[in-house]
């Protein structure tokens, strides 16, 4: 199946600062999501993004399919900013004995100290 | 709040026991996904209904089942359970068709076996 990377697995950011968290895979996708995970364990969606570039905020993700990557950008920081940050692929409009079943990646762990 | 339902929060059994989890998809979505994340697997995707039909399956244990009701909503029944069953269960949601579009998660049940 389907292979997802994310790096790096671990963060940890002053309050403010900007990040980049990259999302590798390794087959072509036609869906392709960011979550947040909190502290409570909800996972938030953050972008629905098989190619192209979003923004929301101080949020903003680019997917270049072509070459089997996404990028998300955290600009500014804030403590609740804090947890998880997972990559979610699927290939179901490719394989479509695969459903539209998402294959997360091993996530990132965001830390924003204030 | 992503509108998919998932009861109950928490659930704390016993080892050998019989589980049932029960989610509601949003309004007007057809696909219904579960998955389990435990510390050690991490999100793992379980199996996915459609318009009340199976239509992809991933690392279930025989032990788990599932199924869609005519109304959409979705139970995940764990038998015989085991120490290593517990973890956060998820559901999600996802609109008309089985292989594409953004999928939508629950708060998840936590399940915890003693």
């Amino acid at each position: 199946g389907i292979q997802v990377e994310q790096s790096p697995p671990d963060l940890i950011l002053q309050e403010g600062a900007n990040s980049t968290l990259r999302c590798n895979f390794s087959d072509s996708v036609n869906n392709l999501q960011w979550f947040h995970q909190n502290p409570w364990g909800q996972l938030i969606n953050l972008f629905y993004i098989p190619s192209g570039t979003k923004q929301n905020g101080r949020l903003s993700a680019t997917t270049v399919a072509t070459e089997r990557y996404s990028l998300l950008y955290i600009s500014s920081s804030q403590t609740t900013d804090s947890g998880v940050y997972f990559c979610a692929v699927a290939t179901g409009a490719v394989i479509k004995a695969a459903g539209n079943k998402l294959t997360f990646g091993g996530g990132t762990r965001v830390l924003v100290k204030p | 709040d992503s509108g998919v339902t998932q009861t109950p929060k928490h659930l704390i059994t016993a080892t050998g026991q019989r589980v049932t989890l029960r989610c509601s998809p949003r309004s007007g979505d057809l696909s219904v996904y579960w998955y389990q994340q435990s510390l050690d697997q991490g999100l793992q995707f379980l199996i996915q209904y459609y318009n009340g039909e199976e239509r992809a399956k991933g690392n279930i244990l025989e032990r788990f089942s599932a199924q869609q009701f005519p109304d959409l909503h979705s139970e995940l029944n764990l038998s015989s359970l085991e120490l290593g069953d517990s973890a956060l269960y998820f559901c999600a949601s996802s609109v008309r068709e089985a292989n594409t579009g953004e999928l939508f998660f629950g708060e998840g049940s936590r399940l915890t076996v003693l």
